[in-house]
């Protein structure tokens, strides 16, 4: 059964650019999470997706934005990029929001210069 | 507001210590507690906690979740350097709430 697959794994941007990862969970699976991640700031939740729906959203600007597809991929974008939006950005993937295991992809790291 | 808290934030420990890490949460209408592991990307899922007082274990780690008192504890017994990681809880209502973790060093 294949994993969560995150892709790029690596990405270097310049500020002011926009930027799209992209995230397939495990068949099956309809719920999709996204969080970013830095030194000492720990996993930070953006958004969620179920069903083609955001359902929870993290306190981001609007600048970061998400959607997902019939068959469940998800999308994250982020645009006009600030060099603080340099993260590990993860997405994770669930039968069902919040009530069952979410199983982690490898993530994207991407830095803006 | 919902949250998730995790003590010490750091622990730097020897081959053969146990060491137990905790996590604290406030989440609303919670529905379970879950511990991951991260070595250096993915965090790689240990355990998922709903019922209070009821052990998991696998190999040298155990964990139990006390509803009671909004908490939870991980156990790591005759640690080896591959434990060495970031130890995530979070406590999930309809998304997760994730803490900051504990880093974990096991010195040989």
């Amino acid at each position: 059964k294949a994993g969560v697959t995150q892709t790029p794994r690596y990405l270097i941007k310049t500020r002011g650019q926009q930027v799209t990862l992209s995230c397939s969970p495990i068949s099956g699976h309809r719920s999709v999470s996204w969080y970013q991640q830095t030194p000492g700031q720990g996993l930070q939740f953006l958004f969620e997706y179920f069903s083609e729906t955001q359902r929870n959203k993290g306190n981001f600007p609007g600048r970061f934005s998400g959607r997902q597809f019939s068959n469940s991929r998800s999308e994250m974008n982020v645009s006009t990029l600030e060099l603080g939006d340099s993260a590990l950005y993860l997405c994770a993937s669930s039968l069902d929001p919040g009530g069952t295991e979410a199983f982690f992809g490898q993530g994207t790291r991407l830095t803006v210069v | 507001e919902d949250k998730v808290v995790q003590s010490p934030l750091s622990l730097v420990v020897h081959e053969g210590d146990t060491v137990t890490l905790n996590c604290s949460y406030e989440v609303t209408n919670f529905r379970s507690l879950l511990w991951y592991k991260q070595e250096k990307k993915a965090p790689t899922f240990l355990f998922m906690l709903t019922s209070s007082g009821i052990e998991k274990k696998s190999g040298r780690l155990s964990s139990i979740l006390d509803k009671k008192e909004l908490s939870s504890i991980l156990n790591i017994t005759a640690t080896q350097t591959g434990d060495s990681a970031i130890y995530l809880c979070a406590g999930s209502f309809n998304q997760f709430y994730f803490g900051t973790g504990t880093s974990l060093t096991v010195i040989p």
